[in-house]
């Protein structure tokens, strides 16, 4: 069954730093979304993609979080800097152009001391 | 604000027995509802979905329930096992057909043998 690769799977880094997180969704999904799930709390989303088009940032902190998806397909979640904060596991998820039914991925565990 | 909520934060079953796990919603526009499973370490994953035209629908072993009048949403897994024990979230299409789900706060399900 395909699907939703990221990498990588745990990540720490210090504050100040910078890191990226990587996804590729299950081939054909034109949409793709990033999640932010805080310990114990359910995910949120920091951003949807339309093919290579952001469709929603409103949630995404712009001062310090960029994200691509230059062709399209895999797309690439930066954190620079990187506050304590940040702290969280970063999920992947896509969906086929009807956008209903999200496929995550097993998500990066992000630390940051 | 809108928001997707579940009503308790732990749910202790015996195996065998049918389990029920409740979430209230908040936007009367959402029109379609999904119930996520996730273990420890893993991203969510798809369990069973239903659209706000729909009152009831059924899988294997799992059934969700829509109550649009008091916007409630269920739902039931029969003859629970140890392997359901997971953290379930409810999740709410916002209606704007962007497939942007807002999801609750989970409830974790225990299975005692």
């Amino acid at each position: 069954e395909a699907e939703v690769a990221q990498s990588p799977r745990y990540k720490i880094t210090e504050k100040s730093q910078a890191v990226a997180f990587w996804c590729d969704p299950i081939s054909g999904h034109a949409t793709l979304y990033w999640y932010r799930q805080i310990l114990g709390q359910g995910p949120e989303l920091l951003v949807q993609f339309q093919d290579e088009s952001v469709v929603d940032d409103s949630q995404l902190p712009k001062d310090r979080f960029s994200a691509e998806r230059l062709k399209g397909v895999d797309s690439t979640l930066k954190i620079q800097p990187a506050e304590l904060g940040d702290s969280a596991m970063y999920l992947c998820a896509s969906s086929q152009s009807n956008p209903e039914k999200l496929f995550f991925g097993s998500g990066t565990q992000l630390s940051v001391l | 604000g809108e928001s997707v909520g579940l009503h308790l934060p732990t749910l202790s079953v015996q195996e065998g027995d049918n389990s029920i796990i409740n979430c209230a919603y908040s936007n009367s526009a959402s029109d379609y509802f999904i119930w996520y499973k996730q273990e420890s370490g893993k991203g969510p994953q798809f369990i069973i979905d239903i659209r706000s035209n729909m009152d009831k629908r059924q899988g294997q072993r799992v059934t969700v329930l829509l109550n649009k009048t008091v916007k409630h949403l269920s739902l039931q897994i029969a003859a629970t096992q140890p392997g359901d024990s997971a953290v379930y979230f409810c999740a709410e299409n916002m209606g704007s057909n962007t497939g942007k789900l807002i999801f609750g706060q989970g409830t974790t399900l225990q299975v005692k043998p």
